[in-house]
């Protein structure tokens, strides 16, 4: 069974960092490109950044390029977002999705806050 | 970036109605839409992809169609576990982009 577990969620004040990680299970990790996608509370879905296969290739949303980071360690089929400079507007719950842009396996979310 | 308008954005049907969800993109995406449940508290899952390609698992009373600008989710026969919201996503042209969701409620 595909899974897909977010961790690392929580209340942060604005300027500060916050890890997420995503650990996969019942599937090779290294096939697929993985992205994280957020959703504002009672707002709609936005995606946040993208990585290849090998990690070699990353793309991000303008609001968040040179804040957060996505990386991947293929050998712990694990995906991370690092977010650094943490503004309010950050608040929401992350996604980690498989096989982007298509999607097809969402993890249940990890909640951040952004708040003094 | 292009921009996903999506209509209704709240939608009441009974159990046993066809339902239909539009979307309309800002310039062509080629086909490269994908639509998406979610209920309340949960992730979204996917039910098509590349407009009209049902995702594993889905049932087949949800069908896709549409080109150009214009897309199209069909229930063909409401279910009560239908309920939710319903997003499109295009991934034609960076920075790929979902529309703003459609709440279906069953009467």
């Amino acid at each position: 069974e595909v899974q897909l577990v977010e961790s690392g969620g929580v209340l942060v004040q604005p300027g500060r960092s916050m890890k997420l990680s995503c650990a996969a299970s019942g599937f090779t990790f290294s096939s697929f490109p993985m992205a994280w996608v957020r959703q504002a509370p009672t707002k709609g879905l936005e995606w946040v950044a993208t990585i290849s296969t090998s990690g070699g290739s990353t793309y991000y949303r303008d609001s968040v390029k040179g804040r957060f980071t996505i990386s991947r360690d293929n050998a712990k089929s694990t995906l991370y977002l690092q977010m650094d400079s943490l503004r309010s507007e950050d608040t929401a719950t992350y996604y980690c999705t498989r096989r982007y842009p298509v999607m097809d396996a969402w993890g249940q979310g990890a909640s951040v806050t952004v708040s003094s | 970036d292009i921009q996903m308008t999506q209509s209704p954005s709240l939608l009441s049907a009974s159990v046993g109605d066809r339902v239909t969800i539009n979307c309309k993109a800002s310039q062509n995406i080629n086909k490269y839409l994908n639509w998406y449940q979610q209920k309340l508290g949960e992730a979204p899952k996917l039910l098509i992809y590349n407009t009209n390609n049902l995702q594993t698992g889905i049932p087949s009373r949800f069908s896709g169609s549409g080109s150009g600008t214009d897309y199209t989710l069909t229930i063909s026969s409401l279910q009560p576990e239908d309920f939710g919201t319903y997003f499109c996503f295009q991934h034609n042209s960076w920075p790929f982009t979902f529309g703003s969701g459609t709440k279906l409620e069953i009467k």
